[in-house]
């Protein structure tokens, strides 16, 4: 099991340019999550999809951002455009079910200047 | 709404030291999760336990024991004769059950961390 794979693991871009983050869930877990990490509001969730579909996009700060899930085996989450007060660690996790154990990708560190 | 309080917010214990780390929650689901994960200085976040909140035993595995009450809305962690890798960022977490229906339903709210620095 390769586990949940992010890419990249970190991106420097400039401010006003167009980001995109990928995620890979394990294979068989049907829900996946987007996280953000910053050191002032610590771990909050972006989003999260269900069998492909997005259940609570509640937490997406704006409308700068936008994640996708076209199939089971990948999900992408896009800001457009970047500023630096998004600079942050980008998690992305799945599980069965949304209550089974949540496993974690290693995180994109995103850097906008 | 969800919230899990972690209030301490730094810890730094001396090695074979016992410490616990705090975590009291709030959720109005009747059936719920908790979490704990630990995100050492590498960044990943990795799963220690989770628990069913109809499941009020305490649980250990090997220097790592959790206590949950659930009369005090808590879920305490201790690591008994730490060591200098256990020195991470630890989360609690909470999450609402399928029995729930909310929706806190499938969203895992994370307390703010606490961070632990196990010298030698």
């Amino acid at each position: 099991d390769a586990g949940v794979i992010q890419s990249p693991r970190h991106e420097v871009t400039e401010m006003g340019q167009e980001v995109t983050l990928r995620c890979k869930p394990i294979s068989g877990h049907n829900s996946l999550f987007w996280y953000r990490q910053t050191m002032m509001r610590g771990l909050e969730l972006l989003i999260y999809f269900n069998n492909n579909v997005p259940i609570d996009d509640s937490g997406m700060p704006e409308d700068r951002f936008s994640a996708k899930m076209p199939n089971a085996s990948f999900s992408t989450l896009k800001i457009q455009p970047s500023e630096p007060r998004d600079s942050a660690v980008y998690f992305c996790a799945s599980n069965r079910d949304r209550v089974d154990g949540y496993t974690f990708g290693s995180g994109t560190r995103l850097t906008v200047v | 709404a969800q919230k899990v309080t972690q209030a301490q917010t730094e810890i730094s214990v001396v090695e074979k030291e016992d410490v616990t780390l705090d975590c009291v929650y709030e959720t109005r689901d009747t059936t719920y999760y908790l979490f704990w994960y630990k995100q050492p200085p590498s960044g990943e976040l990795v799963f220690l336990i989770r628990r069913n909140s109809f499941d009020e035993q305490n649980e250990i595995s090997g220097r790592y024991s959790w206590n949950f009450q659930k009369s005090t809305s808590s879920f305490n962690f201790t690591i008994t004769a730490s060591q200098v890798v256990d020195s991470a960022v630890y989360f609690c977490a909470l999450s609402g059950s399928s029995n729930a229906g909310g929706t806190s339903y499938g969203k895992l709210t994370f307390g703010q961390g606490t961070i632990l620095t196990v010298h030698p």
